[in-house]
């Protein structure tokens, strides 16, 4: 079975400082990894997928994280907050067609 | 439209009502989903759908009820529900259930209030 680990529920930075959002995973295979962002009283959109190509990912609004299987994490980042990135981020795993979704980590942005 | 959508977007019901939320998507995906959001709570998957033939129920109670009448609709039929099933129930769609095609779109939910 696979699980998602996000470490710390709620991440606070300062606006045009850096973001590190933690993601861990448990597999018993190579999975495919999700990063999505929810905005309040909106579903979830998807920021950006690994799947087994390239292990640093692009996505969307800047973002980024980087696949590193040693580590079993999926981390995202974006080098510099932005007041409209604040919102709630969820990682998600999917092995043999199931998704499994990490609890999710609120994002603050301070001025 | 596009995307996925869902209607309606709030819905207030009593214990005693029966209600329906409804998902469409305009994707040309073959699968689709229903998910539980509750506060302080991880995303809870309920239902899944492929080609249209439910592949996967997790536990749901059955006074949930789903139906897909094609690979574009989906519908979450509801009856006699209790105050703790107050929740965002999302609706999402993806290409296949495998691998990369899981890729999963969502719906903005349905804001459901049972009083």
């Amino acid at each position: 079975a696979q699980s998602v680990t996000q470490l710390g529920s709620h991440v606070s930075v300062s606006e045009g400082a850096l973001v590190l959002l933690r993601c861990n995973y448990s597999s018993s295979v190579p999975p495919y990894l999700f990063w999505y962002v929810q905005y309040p009283n909106q579903g979830l959109q998807l920021l950006l997928k690994y799947t087994s190509a390239a292990t640093l990912v692009k996505g969307i609004n800047g973002f980024e994280a980087e696949f590193k299987k040693s580590e079993t994490s999926f981390h995202l980042t974006k080098p510099s907050a932005h007041m409209s990135d604040a919102a709630e981020y969820f990682c998600a795993v999917s092995v043999f067609g199931t998704l499994t979704f990490g609890q999710g980590t609120i994002l603050t942005v301070h001025p | 439209e596009t995307g996925v959508t869902q209607t309606p977007r709030h819905l207030v019901m009593g214990m005693t009502n029966k209600k329906s939320l409804k998902c469409e998507q305009h994707l040309g995906h073959n699968a689709m989903y229903w998910y539980k959001q509750s506060a302080k709570k991880p995303l809870e998957l309920m239902f899944v759908y492929s080609l249209e033939e439910r592949v996967e129920n997790n536990s749901v109670p059955s006074r949930f009820s789903p139906e897909c009448p094609n690979s574009s609709h989906l519908f979450l039929h509801l009856h006699t529900l209790q105050p703790e099933d107050s929740a965002l129930y999302l609706c999402a769609s993806s290409l296949g259930t495998s691998g990369d095609s899981y890729e999963q779109y969502f719906g903005p939910g349905t804001r459901l209030t049972v009083t």
